[in-house]
């Protein structure tokens, strides 16, 4: 059984669009993530929720909007999309919100914006 | 700023020797964990450090973590093809704040030769 589940695997989508992300958790956890990868690899936390309750907000662009229905899901709502929004997507999920807790990574989104 | 910085970006190896890549950190942690990530994947937790311990194995893994010179090293011995990833190390900065909040190193690129 998939723990972490995204989709879409591949989003291709043209500048100015709206798109979104969702993804979904069947371990349980109280707590889910957002991150951003770049094209050099480089990772970084985007958003967390632990128990639908925002906990973390990096210095993100307001175009892009979390939302937990519930605390399985976390998805992610993308406005006005841009050039530089064009990375990899990955969700993940921990137990708790303890920075000992190990996260449980999705298999990420490539979004590509034309 | 990133919080880690590793080296070298990229290793390649013969099968059947060791791999060691290093990472270093800037603020004080209370952990530092290690994440394999396969080429198109998603991240996957390998070892997690707490800065009260010095050295930890886990099967041919094996990380060792110096606080005074805020660095860690993981070595993964008898490497297979299979080990062929990028490795990242991460921690959660220990200076308040979301503790869940992992700042992730720049990644180490190994690939095995068969």
């Amino acid at each position: 059984d998939t723990a972490v589940s995204q989709t879409p695997k591949y989003l291709v989508t043209q500048m100015g669009n709206d798109k979104s992300i969702k993804c979904e958790q069947n371990l349980g956890h109280d707590t889910m993530y957002w991150y951003k990868q770049d094209s050099k690899k480089f990772l970084k936390i985007m958003f967390s929720y632990n128990n639908k309750e925002l906990i973390i907000n990096e210095t993100v662009p307001n175009r892009f909007s979390p939302k937990s229905p519930d605390k399985a899901h976390l998805n992610l709502h993308i406005n006005s999309l841009e050039l530089g929004d064009s990375a990899v997507y990955f969700c993940a999920s921990s137990l708790r919100t303890s920075g000992s807790d190990t996260q449980y990574f999705g298999p990420g989104t490539r979004l590509t914006v034309l | 700023s990133q919080q880690g910085e590793e080296d070298p970006q990229a290793l390649s190896i013969q099968e059947g020797e060791n791999a060691t890549m290093n990472c270093s950190y800037k603020t004080s942690i209370n952990n530092l964990q290690w994440y394999r990530q396969n080429s198109g994947r998603g991240l996957v937790h390998l070892i997690l450090i707490r800065s009260n311990e010095r050295e930890k194995h886990s099967g041919r893994l094996r990380v060792t973590l110096d606080t005074s010179k805020k660095s860690s090293s993981l070595l993964i011995t008898a490497s297979r093809a299979a080990d062929t990833a990028s490795y990242f190390c991460a921690t959660p900065p220990n200076y308040g704040g979301a503790t869940n909040k992992l700042i992730f190193g720049t990644g180490t690129l190994l690939a095995v030769q068969p």
